[in-house]
């Protein structure tokens, strides 16, 4: 079975500060897909990142990073210099390659993060 | 950039009717979900689907649901005798390959 877990439940920082969203999963399968969501308040899902397990390069995307360690089964999301439009809730998600490229997506409860001004 | 499109955005449906919940695909996927959130928890896999039938599907989605892509372009989810525990937002996603990709949602409402 898979399963995902956010331990953080909500986040509060102030603008300009960095903030790391921890994710640690599990799964039986060696190989399989990490990804990342935004929620914003307007509810969309909008997809960030996706990871093969692998390639445990970090990713960088302008005031994001990210930090694969397999050894931990953690997949860690650092924001830079945050920002009020960061303000979401952060969804972290495992599929496994078994059964194919549709596989379902396994989320975790997610983490809310507030950016204050 | 292409993106999924979901109709309608809200619906309000007196429990024990049907609704039925529709998504436009990304033209070039071939993988299509649906995946529900009951207002403030994590979001539930509920059902994919490729070369026309299901091919995986989670505990909730019982008899009581079905999918269907009516033609080339529509999916949809429908719910045949709706209870107030469906209420949630619900969201279709495609890919083309691994990457999912996901509509706005349809928040269900059910009275």
């Amino acid at each position: 079975a898979q399963k995902v877990t956010q331990a953080q439940t909500e986040i509060s920082v102030v603008e300009k500060e960095d903030v790391t969203l921890d994710c640690v999963y599990e799964t039986r399968d060696t190989t399989y897909y990490l990804f990342w969501y935004k929620q914003p308040p307007s509810g969309e899902l909008v997809f960030l990142i996706r990871r093969n397990s692998f390639d445990e390069q970090n990713e960088i995307s302008g005031r994001y990073s990210w930090n694969f360690q397999k050894s931990t089964s953690s997949f860690n999301f650092t924001i830079t210099a945050s920002q009020v439009v960061d303000s979401a809730v952060y969804f972290c998600a495992l599929s496994s390659t078994y059964t194919g490229a549709n596989s379902k997506l396994t989320f975790g409860k997610g983490i809310t993060l507030s950016v204050r001004p | 950039e292409p993106e999924v499109t979901q109709t309608p955005s809200h619906q309000v449906t007196q429990m024990g009717q049907e609704v039925i919940l529709r998504c436009v695909p990304i033209s070039n996927h071939l993988y299509f979900y649906w995946y529900r959130q009951i207002l403030g928890q994590k979001v539930e896999f509920l059902v994919s689907f490729y070369n026309n039938e299901i091919s995986e599907k989670s505990e909730i989605f019982d008899d009581q649901f079905s999918v269907e892509r009516p033609d080339g372009s529509n999916f949809t989810l429908k719910i045949r005798s709706t209870k107030l525990e469906d209420s949630a937002m619900y969201f279709c996603a495609s890919s083309e390959r691994v990457a999912q990709h996901f509509g706005d949602g349809t928040r269900l409402s059910i009275l």
